[in-house]
């Protein structure tokens, strides 16, 4: 079974702080993605990874930037974080030969003051 | 932009009902994929469809993809406690990413 995981289900911070969200899968997938849910917004698609130090824009980037040194790896992180950037953050995976069918993990629920 | 947009957004039904919910889009989708959502917990994915007309089963759950690969419904029978939560419908268009609809929220009253 595919596994990933997320280095915290819950946190919170303070405004202004850097947070660093990790995530972990142990499938050797190519592809890796951040979202944010939030309740009548659906997921939003922060950023994604097709490959080691590669990264694409999704739907909603600014205030994030994201780092992936390692295949199995890829962190979410939040340079100053600010109040409207508390949510749900999902962290996904998905192999180039599967459908595009993307295994999530549990979630981080981020809480900022 | 791709858009599914998923109906009802709620449904509330007693145990052993059936019910159906239904993932539309004007967008046609190489594959499309339902999740189920508890409460603080990720999506876990349930099926994928790929053939237009294509009907897949899960034990009580019923996917189908419809002719066009545009829309997809769910249909539960005899609805248990334990199917309660958030369902999604993903499509995938082509550009290494899915776009996921807001969900069907289902509440099976014991």
């Amino acid at each position: 079974d595919v596994k990933v995981t997320q280095s915290s289900r819950y946190l919170v911070k303070r405004t202004g702080e850097k947070v660093f969200l990790e995530c972990v899968q142990d499938m050797d997938h190519e592809n890796m993605f951040w979202y944010r849910q939030d309740p009548g917004l659906g997921l939003r698609l922060i950023y994604f990874s097709y490959d080691v130090k590669m990264k694409e824009k999704g739907d909603i980037p600014e205030g994030y930037s994201v780092s992936r040194e390692k295949k199995e790896r890829f962190s979410l992180i939040l340079e100053s974080a600010s109040t409207n950037q508390t949510s749900m953050y999902l962290c996904a995976s998905r192999g180039d030969r599967d459908y595009n069918e993307q295994f999530f993990g549990p979630g981080t629920r981020l809480t900022v003051l | 932009t791709q858009l599914l947009e998923q109906s009802p957004q709620f449904l509330s039904i007693q145990e052993g009902e059936n019910l159906t919910v239904y993932c539309n889009s004007s967008s046609v989708f190489s594959s499309l994929q339902w999740y189920r959502q508890e409460p603080g917990e990720g999506p876990v994915l349930l099926v994928t469809v790929v053939t237009g007309g294509e009907v897949k089963k899960l034990k009580r759950l019923t996917f189908q993809f419809g002719d066009a690969r545009k829309d997809s419904s769910l249909h539960i029978t005899a609805a248990q406690p334990g199917d309660t939560g958030l369902y999604l419908c993903a499509g995938a268009g082509g550009n290494n990413r899915l776009a996921f609809g807001k969900g069907n929220q289902v509440v099976v009253i014991p």
